[in-house]
């Protein structure tokens, strides 16, 4: 089982929202990731965390503010955000960092 | 700088017929390459991956090659099915265990 599950699905917000992704994976995975994703591009990591402790920051703006509660979930918490901000938003696990990742379906953010 | 590049936005084959796709990488301190398939609206899905000690992994219809001297990578899928229709991207690891992705290749399999 390699399942990386993601909510919402789709999330439309205003500039002055506060919103939460969550992503969830049951397969004993150690590092889990957030990845940014704009349409015909490739994903962009934001951020990695490893034993539930963040690792990696790929100079994201404090609007975006990851959280690991426990080593199964990963949330990505967004306040104030900017119509740039729309995208899909990935989530990955990996049993280690460094390995091979598996990636959740993703949330279509869109912001007004 | 991207450090992993897809030179072909799109890749036309028929079906049953074999689907080819490159990847050239930069960065000689890459070990570990994978390939990851991505339909509309979906996450990446893992296909195939190689280690840099090895030239060649098969996996059923999937043959990876990696040229460590021409820092080229392929995928072979054969034979190609229509549901293989999809964007396939490269990744290669580097420091810290980051991916790098290349920019994708939209592959379309004809009937």
């Amino acid at each position: 089982d390699t399942e990386v599950t993601q909510t919402p699905k789709h999330l439309v917000m205003g500039m002055t929202n506060k919103k939460s992704l969550k992503c969830e994976q049951h397969m004993g995975h150690r590092a889990m990731y957030w990845y940014k994703q704009k349409a015909k591009k490739p994903p962009e990591l934001m951020f990695v965390y490893s034993y539930e402790k963040l690792s990696i920051n790929e100079s994201v703006p404090s609007r975006f503010s990851p959280e690991c509660p426990n080593s199964s979930l990963l949330n990505l918490h967004l306040h104030a955000l900017q119509p740039e901000d729309s995208a899909l938003y990935l989530c990955a696990s990996s049993q280690l960092l460094g390995e091979t990742q598996y990636f959740g379906p993703g949330t279509r953010l869109l912001v007004l | 700088d991207q450090q992993v590049k897809q030179n072909s936005p799109s890749l036309s084959v028929q079906e049953g017929r074999i689907s080819i796709l490159n990847c050239d990488y930069t960065n000689s301190m890459f070990d570990y390459f994978l390939w990851y398939k991505k339909y509309p609206a979906e996450g990446p899905t893992f296909l195939i991956s190689i280690s840099s000690i090895k030239d060649k992994n098969e996996d059923g219809r999937f043959t990876v090659f990696l040229n460590k001297s021409a820092k080229h990578l392929s995928l072979h899928i054969v034979p190609s099915q229509p549901g293989d229709s999809a964007v396939y991207f490269c990744a290669a690891r580097g420091s810290w265990g980051k991916l790098q992705f290349g920019a994708g290749t939209q592959v379309v399999v004809t009937p």
